[in-house]
């Protein structure tokens, strides 16, 4: 069983650059959510997606976006980098909406803004 | 916004001790979830909670859940070296956004 990739693991980026992250999800897997850890601090959830839809968001701006393609693989798209979105941007995927089953990580993508 | 508080935030244990790690949090939720992050690593996770008493046990570590209390404990019992690393808490709402809490960053010393 393949979980969760992201790509790429680090990445530099000049303030007002825009980057995209991308995250295939473990197989069988049709949410995927997405979140921003800063340094010494717990994951804060940006938002997720299900079968393709946005169904929830946390207090991120809309320079934030993403996308969730038919095979569940998604992407984050961050537009005009502020130095403050430097972070560990982690990508969680599980089966379903349920709660009986947690949420499996990738390893993250490091961004750094400069 | 849903709250998530855990403490203490930093705690550095002999080998062999035992200790508790709280987490509290602000509304009804009786979903919760115990994950381990290691430094430069991705979170795995550890136990999942969902009902009002659920205890669940994994070798060295227990979880409980008081969900009128809206409190969670991990009790590390006689800790090794291969335990340090940062626990995360997370509940969920009721529109399925997981709210973790600041971590609780734990070191067993020989």
């Amino acid at each position: 069983e393949t979980g969760v990739t992201q790509s790429p693991t680090h990445l530099i980026k000049t303030r007002g650059q825009q980057v995209t992250l991308r995250c295939s999800s473990q197989s069988g897997h049709n949410t995927v959510s997405w979140y921003q850890q800063a340094l010494g601090q717990g994951p804060q959830f940006i938002f997720q997606y299900y079968r393709e839809e946005e169904n929830g968001r946390g207090n991120f701006p809309p320079r934030f976006s993403g996308l969730q393609f038919p095979n569940y693989s998604s992407e984050l798209n961050v537009n005009a980098l502020e130095l403050d979105d430097s972070a560990l941007y982690l990508c969680a995927s599980r089966k379903g909406q349920g709660f009986n089953s947690p949420l499996h990580f990738g390893n993250g993508t490091r961004l750094t803004v400069t | 916004e849903l709250k998530v508080e855990q403490n203490p935030l930093f705690l550095s244990m002999q080998e062999g001790k035992n200790y508790t790690i709280y987490c509290n949090y602000s509304t009804t939720s009786d979903r919760l979830y115990w994950y381990r992050q290691d430094p430069g690593k991705s979170l795995e996770s550890l136990f999942v909670l969902l009902s009002n008493g659920a205890v669940k046990q994994e070798g060295r570590l227990m979880a409980s859940l008081d969900t009128k209390a809206r409190l969670s404990t991990l009790h590390i019992t006689a800790a090794v070296h291969d335990l340090s690393a940062t626990y995360f808490c997370a509940v969920t709402d009721t529109g399925n956004q997981f709210y973790f809490g600041t971590g609780t960053s734990l070191t067993v010393i020989p």
